[in-house]
């Protein structure tokens, strides 16, 4: 079983539009959790972290769910420029940090 | 001014040639990584290096070699390139072991290689 999974999508939704993506892990201990964002041929950048009681960054919002051991990550109002892949990431400790596979956002006009 | 950047950009070679990518940050973390993304998207760590101690993925072949001459400089050699070697190399650095308290990664663009 892989470490993180995440639905691969695409997602296409429209502009104005409200999207979420889940993101499921293993490991009950896991530790820290975090969305980055990748624009296509582009290295991977730290969108936001997540945090125990979720937390929000302008039309961002995450959430962590350790009972059922997911992250949330949902955007409102969405913009093109939001098109991307969003890749959870989750941290089991010092220097095992685990990538998914990302889930790619189209945002169409 | 870049935080994390890593030479070349782009890489096309042969098999069985040996190339070296290099990757320096001034951001002053402590940790330097690489990552290789596969065509399939799949971002796997392939070695982390602190304070001098190297980790190493169990998986990665031993024609990879990390070489960090100093903190800010953390360079990738490949030895008997092979086809499977194709893919987007990503050097990273963070200011701590990435997961211990949640220090996040930085970046460089990727450097794409392509054996042929």
């Amino acid at each position: 079983r892989k470490e993180v999974e995440q639905d691969p999508g695409p997602f296409n939704v429209p502009e104005g539009a409200t999207v979420a993506f889940n993101c499921t892990y293993s490991n009950s201990a896991s530790q820290s959790f975090f969305w980055y964002r990748q624009d296509c041929r582009k290295e991977p950048k730290l969108l936001m972290s997540v945090y125990s009681s979720g937390n929000e960054d302008g039309r961002f919002t995450a959430q962590l769910n350790r009972a059922s051991q997911y992250i949330s990550l949902l955007i409102r109002d969405s913009k093109l420029s939001d098109s991307a892949t969003y890749l959870c990431v989750v941290t089991t400790g010092a220097n095992n940090l685990f990538f998914g596979t990302g889930t790619r956002l189209t945002v169409i006009p | 001014d870049t935080a994390v950047s890593q030479t070349p950009k782009y890489l096309v070679t042969q098999m069985g040639n040996d190339k070296s990518i290099k990757c320096e940050q001034n951001l002053g973390h402590d940790t330097m990584y690489w990552y290789k993304q596969d065509s399939k998207k799949f971002l796997k760590i392939m070695f982390s290096y602190n304070n001098k101690e190297l980790i190493i993925n169990e998986t990665v072949p031993n024609r990879f070699s990390p070489k960090s001459p100093d903190k800010a400089h953390l360079n990738l050699h490949i030895n008997s390139l092979e086809l499977g070697d194709s893919a987007v190399y990503f050097c990273a650095s963070s200011q701590e072991l990435s997961g211990h308290r949640g220090s996040p990664l930085h970046f460089g663009n990727g450097t794409r290689l392509t054996v042929t």
